[in-house]
């Protein structure tokens, strides 16, 4: 069965700082992977995606990702941390024939001044 | 382009009655998807509708729950009677054809008393 694994539950870094959330997943095949942000009272927002090609995607709000096929890893980084980015972040994946999408459990990303 | 739709925002309800969500995809999507949060767990999938039928409803958690899309338009999502395990985030998600991206809406925050 296909599971994602977020180990981060909560991370807290400051303003200005680089970001790496971690994401690991369990599929048999090559999935499509996926990062969604959900800001406080607001729904999930697609970050970005990877299907096939390129291994570093980028998305928006300056995030990118790197497919790493060795490790069955998907993090998401940013280079310079702001305080709007204080949100819940998912990854997911979706198997081949894209129907349900499998959720990590979520990183609770706080901002500190 | 309107995203997807879902109404109520919050419900709180007494145990046993009945609740029914709604959602409203984006214009031409003919996928509809449902999925759900449970406090402190991962968002799960319900089911997925393509048009009005019912593609595949493996993760209804029993029959109390009741998914609908008349006409292939809107989705009415309806618990009866609600229990307390129920209480959590409903989130709707639409895509225009299998194997695309699928876009969510702000979710349902239901709380069962």
């Amino acid at each position: 069965a296909q599971s994602v694994t977020q180990p981060d539950i909560h991370i807290t870094v400051s303003e200005g700082a680089s970001l790496e959330l971690r994401c690991n997943y369990s599929y048999g095949a090559t999935p499509y992977l996926f990062w969604y942000v959900q800001s406080p009272g607001q729904g999930l927002q697609l970050l970005l995606k990877y299907f096939s090609g390129d291994t570093l995607v980028q998305g928006i709000k300056g995030f990118e990702a790197e497919f790493k096929r060795s490790q069955s890893s998907f993090n998401l980084r940013k280079p310079s941390v702001h305080w709007s980015d204080a949100a819940e972040y998912f990854c997911a994946l979706v198997s081949g024939g894209y129907q349900k999408v499998t959720f990590g459990t979520g990183t609770k990303l706080q901002v500190i001044p | 382009e309107a995203g997807v739709t879902q109404f109520p925002s919050h419900s709180v309800i007494e145990k046993g009655q009945t609740v029914t969500l709604r959602c409203d995809p984006i214009s031409g999507h003919d996928n509809l998807y449902w999925y759900r949060r449970v406090m402190g767990k991962e968002i799960k999938f319900l089911l997925h509708f393509v048009k009005e039928s019912k593609q595949d409803e493996s993760g209804m958690p029993n029959n109390r729950f009741l998914a609908e899309r008349t006409g292939g338009t809107y989705s009415t999502l309806k618990v009866q009677p609600a229990e307390l395990e129920d209480s959590g985030v409903y989130f709707c998600a639409s895509s225009p054809g299998q194997g695309e991206t699928q876009y969510f809406g702000p979710g349902t925050r239901l709380l069962v008393l």
